[in-house]
């Protein structure tokens, strides 16, 4: 699975969007960026996730670059209960190695009042 | 319904003695994980099973760790003779089958005099 790069921490003004980027150069065709998230104490959270397309849900965006080096996932509208560590991930979909990536030190995000 | 739950949610031992770690994926879930979180890390994974299959090992640290799912269910983590540098938190993560994300307990803290 691809190598993901992301920044150590990031603040955010809560109601502002908070865009978290994700560098991932090593993509191969047919891996997916996943994009999960850890509040203190907690599991790990999915979030979202694509292939090339940018695609919405009910917590995020996820923009992925037409050449898919890069992608941003996007909190619209932040609160105090979304500063945690967010975790982008590339794997292969469908893979009966699903889920075996290494998460990485992710983005730690706080949202401040 | 009931998500992913593990037992015990703190485990305090003494260097030496083995621990055995519980996992009680969502029913009807076929793919579980256990991941290994050192403090201020990122996960890393240990063991994969997906259904019937033969487990996907190849996270395990070291021969002291193992690990079995009982009847497609229930899953126990065992480490034997543990050592100080085992403390973490073992986290857990079921998959439905055909379904992108994972859903993960609460995980276990494990401390190592």
């Amino acid at each position: 699975d691809a190598k993901t790069t992301q920044p150590t921490s990031m603040d955010c003004a809560e109601g502002r969007a908070a865009n978290l980027p994700c560098n991932h150069s090593t993509i191969s065709g047919n891996e997916y960026v996943y994009w999960y998230r850890q509040i203190h104490s907690q599991g790990p959270q999915y979030i979202i996730h694509g292939l090339k397309n940018n695609e919405t849900n009910e917590m995020a965006s996820l923009i992925i670059t037409e050449d898919r080096k890069s992608s941003t996932l996007i909190l619209p509208h932040a609160t105090l209960r979304d500063t945690a560590v967010y975790y982008c991930i590339v794997r292969v979909e469908g893979n009966t190695n699903a889920g075996k990536s290494t998460f990485g030190d992710g983005t730690t995000l706080t949202v401040k009042p | 319904g009931a998500g992913v739950s593990q037992s015990p949610s703190n485990k305090v031992t003494e260097k030496g003695k083995d621990v055995e770690l519980r996992c009680d994926p969502i029913s009807g879930h076929t793919a579980l994980y256990w991941y290994r979180q050192s403090l201020g890390q990122g996960l890393e994974f240990l063991i994969y099973f997906q259904g019937n299959s033969a487990p996907d090992k190849s996270g395990l640290p070291s021969d002291r760790f193992s690990a079995e799912r009982t009847g497609g269910s229930v899953s126990t983590l065992t480490i034997q003779r543990t050592q100080q540098e085992d403390s973490a938190v073992y986290l857990c993560a079921s998959r439905p089958s055909g379904a992108p994300e994972q859903f993960f307990g609460p995980g276990t803290r494990l401390t190592v005099l």
